[in-house]
């Protein structure tokens, strides 16, 4: 069975940081780009950030660039979320998300699992 | 960036009806468009990828199409467990963006 299961999450203090972790299992993982995409309370979805499967390839919105990192153990089946000071703005759901297809061509692809989210909450 | 575009925001329809969704890109994202369904507390879901391909157990009530600029969701008749909000999402251009969603609700 295919499962993203995200943790981490919490209440944060504005400029303080916060790892998030999502553990995959039920698919081959070292062979899918993965995704981080947010939604903050009463909007909309926003992808925040992607790591190709084989780990060398990194995107990130603009909103985040220079703030997170993203990145994956492959020998652990987990992509993780480095958040970095932190805003009131970044408070969301974050969810992480597998591409469809695989390979290093499918870094830019539609997201075909979803994790269930973890919420981050910035504030004061 | 590529601006997506929905419309409507909201649309009030009875299951059964036939719904369309329209989403509008700022610039040519080919066939690189996928929508997705999201209900509260619940994970996304993909319905179709690059423009007019079904995911995987998604019911052939719905149907995508479109290319370029303009796309369209269809629905062709609603069931009870239709009514969410409907995003569609571009993968042609770094970064990756999403529409701001329709609202599908019972009228």
């Amino acid at each position: 069975q295919v499962q993203l299961v995200e943790s981490g999450g919490g209440v944060v203090q504005p400029g303080t940081s916060l790892r998030l972790s999502c553990a995959a299992s039920g698919f081959i993982f070292n062979t899918y780009a993965m995704d981080w995409v947010r939604q903050a309370p009463g909007k909309g979805l926003e992808w925040v950030a992607v790591v190709s499967n084989d780990g060398d390839t990194k995107k990130y919105a603009d909103s985040v660039k220079g703030r997170f990192s993203i990145s994956r153990d492959n020998s652990e089946n987990t992509v993780y979320l480095q958040m970095n000071s932190l805003r009131v703005e970044d408070t969301a759901v974050y969810y992480c998300a597998r591409t469809m297809r695989q390979g290093v061509a499918a870094t830019s692809d539609a997201f075909h699992m979803w994790g269930q989210g973890t919420m981050v909450t910035v504030s004061s | 960036e590529i601006v997506l575009t929905q419309s409507p925001a909201t649309l009030s329809s009875s299951p059964g009806e036939r719904a369309t969704l329209s989403c509008r890109a700022s610039q040519s994202v080919s066939t690189y468009l996928a929508w997705y369904q999201h209900k509260p507390g619940q994970a996304p879901r993909l319905l179709m990828y690059d423009a007019s391909n079904r995911a995987t157990g998604i019911p052939a009530r719905f149907s995508g199409s479109g290319s370029g600029t303009d796309f369209t969701l269809t629905i062709s008749s609603l069931e009870p467990e239709d009514f969410a909000v409907y995003y569609c999402q571009q993968r042609n251009n770094w970064p990756l963006t999403f529409g701001p969603g329709t609202k599908v609700d019972i009228k």
